[in-house]
């Protein structure tokens, strides 16, 4: 019930493409679901997070889409750079001070 | 946003030894700090919830007297990695909420040898 499951596990897209990433969760009491970039050797970045009474979320090129009825969340890159080669991670919470449940991770590459 | 910083951000130990890391909020107070250990190419993992004024919460299958945690002030938790050993050797990483959102330090890589 805490798990997070998240997929793919490695995702390789072209430039400009939309790299998609998925999370489910079980627990119904989670209503904070952050998604982190972490690049390597350094700590986990907030990219953007969103609470269950919208289904989406934009800011900048990064969009979250959530459906409470499946238990589903997912993270859409637009227009994406090499940069943003990294491995991101869901995570999912009861609040945002509560301790967080991470997914799995997926590493995501950028070809130029 | 808000900084979260960590000391230091690695460091070698020979087996045996008692390794301290600091993570201090640089800009807020923080009542509540998280410890996660992270193993390369796998996920953040909880060890334990840091409470100022308080004893910490650990999580199941952490052992409490080998990573000791103090949450000394509003500001700063240590994590004492105690008879450090090999397999203890790991990214470290340590978070503070502040507001709905977790911040995250930039974490501390020990190598026990």
């Amino acid at each position: 019930q805490q798990q997070v499951k998240q997929s793919p596990q490695s995702l390789i897209v072209q430039k400009g493409g939309i790299p998609i990433i998925n999370c489910a969760y079980e627990n119904t009491a989670f209503d904070y679901f952050p998604w982190y970039q972490q690049f390597p050797g350094k700590g986990p970045a907030l990219l953007i997070a969103i609470r269950p009474d919208v289904s989406e979320k934009k800011e900048g090129r990064f969009t979250i889409s959530f459906n409470k009825s499946a238990k589903q969340f997912s993270l859409h890159i637009m227009d994406s750079q090499p940069g943003d080669s990294a491995t991101y991670f869901c995570a999912a919470s009861r609040g945002g001070f509560q301790k967080l449940v991470f997914g799995t991770g997926t590493r995501l590459l950028v070809s130029p | 946003g808000a900084v979260v910083s960590q000391h230091p951000s690695w460091v070698i130990c020979k087996s045996g030894t008692s390794v301290k890391i600091e993570c201090r909020s640089l800009d807020f107070q923080a009542t509540t700090m998280f410890w996660y250990r992270q193993f390369p190419k796998q996920s953040l993992m909880l060890m334990a919830t840091s409470n100022e004024g308080s004893k910490a919460t650990y999580e199941q299958g952490v052992e409490k007297d080998k990573f000791l945690i103090n949450h000394a002030s509003l500001t700063l938790s240590t994590l004492t990695v105690t008879s450090a050993h090999p397999e203890d050797s790991s990214f470290y990483i340590c978070s503070a909420p502040r507001g709905h959102e977790q911040f995250f330090g930039p974490g501390t890589r020990l190598t026990v040898l």
